[in-house]
């Protein structure tokens, strides 16, 4: 079955580098997201992408990020200077059609020291 | 507007027992409502979900009921077992090209035998 991937599956970083998350979406969906979720919360949406451009974004997602799809199968969550706050598990999704069933992936735990 | 509300935040149910998670929602064009199961360390897993154009669906021993009148829809495992224990998000999302998903806080389901 089909299934959304993403690497690393953990990330150690310090305050202020750049870390780049790597997601590869289901091979024939169209509709790609990044979410977060830190620890013992709920999952909160960043941004959703569609036909190599953003679609909608949080006010979590300020100026620190950005998304790119690189390549037919790849794409990216790139956090340019990361902050402690930033700890977290950040999920990669997919969805065929762009409304209904979204997958996810298994996640990156993103630690910021 | 956009919250979706879940209750009870954890949950502890005998084996055999029925499991039943609620959630309520307040904007009316949320038009979509999956489940998503979560295991510790891993991504969630689309459960079920449903549309607003029918009141109950169900797959195997998961139940999703759907009162669009009272904007509220529950989540209900028959027969729970051990293997169930996890914690499950519901979510909302409505129509628009790559619409996000906002998740209710989660509950924390126990199956003990």
């Amino acid at each position: 079955e089909p299934e959304v991937t993403q690497t690393p599956s953990h990330q150690v970083t310090q305050m202020g580098q750049e870390v780049i998350l790597r997601c590869v979406p289901i091979s024939n969906h169209l509709y790609f997201y990044w979410y977060r979720q830190i620890l013992g919360q709920k999952v909160e949406f960043l941004v959703s992408f569609y036909n190599n451009e953003i679609s909608e974004k949080s006010e979590i997602f300020d100026d620190q990020f950005s998304v790119e799809r690189p390549d037919g199968s790849n794409f990216t969550l790139k956090i340019r200077s990361t902050k402690l706050e930033d700890s977290a598990m950040y999920f990669c999704a997919s969805s065929i059609q762009g409304v209904g069933e979204q997958y996810f992936g298994p996640g990156t735990r993103l630690t910021v020291t | 507007q956009q919250q979706v509300k879940q209750s009870p935040q954890s949950l502890i149910v005998q084996k055999g027992g029925i499991s039943i998670i609620n959630c309520a929602y307040e904007n009316t064009a949320f038009d979509y409502f999956p489940w998503y199961q979560q295991f510790p360390g891993k991504g969630p897993a689309l459960l079920i979900a449903i549309r607003p154009d029918v009141s109950e669906k169900k797959e195997g021993r998961f139940t999703i009921s759907f009162n669009k009148s009272a904007k509220q829809f529950s989540l209900h495992i028959m027969d729970s077992q051990p293997g169930d224990s996890a914690t499950y998000f519901c979510a909302a999302s409505g129509t628009g090209t790559a619409s996000k998903l906002t998740f209710g806080t989660g509950t924390r389901l126990q199956v003990t035998l």
